[in-house]
C-alpha cells in the first residue's frame, strides 16, 4: 500500500519559519492536501492542489511540491499555529495519509 | 453554511455494530461524495472510504472491506457509516468530510465510538 511519511515532529520559535515535508512514492503525479488539527477539534484544510490557500487560510500557509515530497510552510509561525499537520493525496480511488506531524512554537 | 452535522458518541459491546450519521447542510448533497475518517486517540487519521451520495458507488479501505457500509438517505441529506463485528481496535473518533475536487472540506464534529 502506498505511504506517506512526515517528521513526527517540528519546534519553531514564534516568528520563524516552519517547514514540514510529506514524502512519498506516489506524491510524483498527484496533488497533495494539507490539514490543521488542534486538540478536540476537527481537522481543517489549508492547503489544497499543492500550493492553493482556501478562502480564509491565512497568507502564511504555503504549500510547494517536487518529485516525490511536498511541503507545507508557515511563515511567520504564530503560537496560534502549533497542532497536528496531516497531508493527504490519493492513490488510484484511495485516501493515503501520512501520520502527522506535530508542531510545537516556542 | 456549508456544514456537516454527526450523530452523538456511542458505546457498544464487542462483536457488535454501530451507525453514525451524517447530516448535510448548506449545500446539493448530490453533488458532492463524503469520505469517512477515523481517528483513534492520540493517533493520526485513517481513512476508510467514501460514497457518492448521487448513486450506489462506495469505495472501502482495504483494511475494513467486508465489515462496512456507507449508504445514504438523499430525501433527508444524510449520509450513514456502519461498522460491524466491533473490537477495542475499532474506539476512536469517526468523522465524516464533504469531497471537493479531492479534498476534504468541512469535516464533521466527529462522533466517538468507544468499544
Amino acid at each position: 500500500s502506498a505511504d506517506l511519511t512526515q517528521p513526527p515532529s517540528v519546534s519553531v520559535s514564534p516568528g520563524q519559519t516552519a517547514s514540514i515535508a510529506c514524502s512519498g512514492d506516489i506524491l510524483g503525479n498527484r496533488f497533495v492536501f494539507w490539514y490543521q488539527q488542534k486538540p478536540g477539534q476537527s481537522p481543517l484544510l489549508v492547503i489544497y492542489q499543492d500550493t492553493k490557500r482556501p478562502s480564509g487560510i491565512p497568507e502564511r500557509f504555503s504549500g510547494s511540491s517536487s518529485g516525490n515530497t511536498a511541503t507545507l510552510t508557515i511563515s511567520g509561525t504564530q503560537v496560534m499555529d502549533e497542532a497536528d499537520y496531516y497531508c493527504q493525496a490519493w492513490d488510484s480511488s484511495t485516501a493515503v495519509f501520512g501520520g502527522g506531524t506535530h508542531l510545537t512554537v516556542l | 453554511q456549508v456544514q456537516l452535522l454527526q450523530s452523538g458518541a456511542e458505546m457498544k459491546e464487542p462483536g457488535g455494530s454501530v451507525k453514525v450519521s451524517c447530516k448535510a447542510s448548506g449545500y446539493t448533497f448530490a453533488s458532492h461524495d463524503i469520505n469517512w475518517v477515523r481517528q483513534a486517540s492520540g493517533q493520526g487519521l485513517e481513512w476508510m472510504g467514501w460514497m457518492s451520495p448521487n448513486s450506489d458507488n462506495t469505495v472501502y479501505a482495504q483494511k475494513f472491506q467486508g465489515r462496512v457500509t456507507m449508504t445514504r438517505n438523499t430525501s433527508i441529506n444524510t449520509a450513514y457509516l456502519e461498522l460491524r463485528r466491533l473490537t477495542s481496535e475499532d474506539t476512536a473518533v469517526y468523522y465524516c468530510a464533504r469531497e471537493t475536487n479531492n479534498w476534504f472540506d468541512p469535516w464533521g464534529q466527529g462522533t466517538l465510538v468507544t468499544v
